[in-house]
């Protein structure tokens, strides 16, 4: 059973980068047909997809944080990771990573989530 | 790209059904069978509960149905129980290969 967890500094000053990691277990990153993805949920309500990636490297970005994001993936560790750089406090959110299957065409299968108060 | 618009909320007695709208362009849910929808409980993370406008992934019950008529797919929940309380919400691929979700809507069961 693939399993997901997020980790991350929890709390990160305002004009700062934010680095988040996702470790998946119980499967490999690189067995393919998966794009690994973040999304993030404001206080509130709303989910936000930010970006995923494909263990050869392809990425796609939400054009209204690509240029302030990059995603990685790094199959050795069996991890992929989030740099959100700039932080304001409308980054503010909780951060999901998540796996988006090329067949299935959805989210199946998601971390526990982690919180992210960017301060002033 | 545009959030997907579906209703803040919605309600429902026990045993009746809802449906929930969500509804994009003909860049996004118009042009693509790539809808899905999510349903949150409070304090947790979402999980799928419709992939492909109207499949049920394993250990889904088939109260949840989904459906899409141009730019706007629905979600009904038949015999609603109590236990369906929560946020839902949809997903759409677009076409520039990236994914769009909807504002989310909060089904009360009275």
């Amino acid at each position: 059973q693939v399993q997901l967890q997020e980790s991350g500094p929890g709390l990160v000053k305002a004009s700062q980068t934010l680095t988040l990691t996702c470790t998946v277990s119980g499967g490999s990153i690189s067995s393919g047909g998966y794009y690994w993805t973040w999304i993030r949920q404001h206080p509130g309500k709303d989910l936000e997809w930010i970006a995923y990636i494909h263990y050869t490297g392809n990425t796609y970005y939400n054009p209204s944080l690509k240029s302030r994001i990059y995603i990685l993936v790094d199959t050795s560790k069996n991890q992929f990771s989030l740099k959100l750089t700039s932080v304001t406090a409308a980054d503010t959110a909780v951060y999901y990573c998540a796996r988006f299957g090329e067949v299935l065409s959805a989210f199946d299968i998601w971390g526990q989530g982690t919180m992210v108060t960017v301060s002033s | 790209q545009s959030a997907l618009t579906q209703p803040a909320s919605v309600s429902g007695s026990p045993g009746q059904s809802i449906t929930i709208s969500c509804t994009g362009t003909s860049s996004d849910v118009g042009s693509y069978n790539y809808v899905s929808w999510y349903q949150q409980h409070p304090g947790k993370a979402p999980q799928l509960i419709i992939y492909d406008v109207n499949d049920r992934p394993s250990g889904v019950s088939n109260r949840f149905s989904g459906s899409k008529s141009g730019n706007t797919a629905s979600l009904t929940i038949s015999g609603l129980q109590t236990e369906d309380e929560a946020d839902y919400y949809c997903s759409s691929y677009t076409n520039s290969a990236t994914l769009v979700f909807g504002g989310g809507t909060k089904l009360t069961v009275l």
